[in-house]
């Protein structure tokens, strides 16, 4: 099983500022198979990043994404306050697809 | 556009099944891969399977192997998921999700229910 950690736990920030976001991975993603999703409480998880740097649907370019074997980062170049929220990294190249713990980003 | 709306909120007991609905629109139903993924309070998303409504195939994970069946009707584009012999530790929000990719269950999930809380307590 594929284990993976997410550094910082919280982000504290304000609107406007830079997010940087880290994925760490205890063995290497096959395949670039990484992807990025957005939670807020009460709502569904949302896909933003797929292919380690691919956008989904309908997410704008301040989302993006980067890394490569076992270390991946999520990037907002520009926090909106509709930003605020849980981001999970999660694998999906081997059998068991594993999700990261969060990273909660907050209004500092 | 593409929805997924799950069934309501349920307590149960220890021992007891729980079966979650989660029924679709906006998309051809038989042609995608159907995820289950759970989150229980202060732990991270887990995925439990995935079910294809064309064929009734199935996967499972290692861990709930015996107690999680995922079933389709494709006549009211529905799936569904039991978990049989409910623990206190299976107290989560259960979520449904829709594989983007057709022609195999790529883990992908683009679209995802809004998630139902299943409380097991006695």
């Amino acid at each position: 099983e594929i284990v993976l950690t997410q550094s910082p736990g919280t982000l504290s920030l304000s609107p406007g500022e830079r997010a940087t976001l880290s994925c760490r991975a205890s063995q290497s993603v096959n395949g670039r198979y990484l992807a990025w999703y957005q939670h807020k409480p009460g709502q569904a998880p949302r896909l933003l990043i797929y292919g380690v740097s691919s956008r989904a649907t309908g997410i704008p370019d301040r989302f993006s994404g980067s890394g490569s074997g076992t270390d991946f980062t999520l990037t907002i170049s520009s926090l909106e306050p509709e930003d605020f929220a849980v981001y999970y990294c999660q694998q999906y190249g081997s059998s068991l697809f594993t999700f990261g713990p969060g990273t909660k980003v907050d209004i500092k | 556009q593409v929805q997924l709306v799950q069934s309501g909120a349920a307590v149960k007991k220890p021992g007891a099944s729980v079966r979650v609905s989660c029924m679709t629109s906006g998309y051809t139903f038989s042609g995608y891969y159907l995820h289950w993924v759970r989150q229980a309070p202060g732990q991270r998303l887990e995925w439990m399977g995935w079910f294809h409504p064309n064929n009734g195939a199935t996967k499972t994970a290692q861990r709930f192997q015996g107690r999680l069946t995922m079933t389709g009707d494709t006549s009211v584009a529905t799936v569904y998921m039991e978990l049989t012999g409910l623990r206190f530790d299976d107290t989560a929000v259960y979520y449904c999700a829709r594989d983007p990719h057709s022609a195999l269950a790529l883990g992908l999930l683009d679209y995802w229910g809004h998630g139902t809380l299943i409380t097991v307590s006695s």
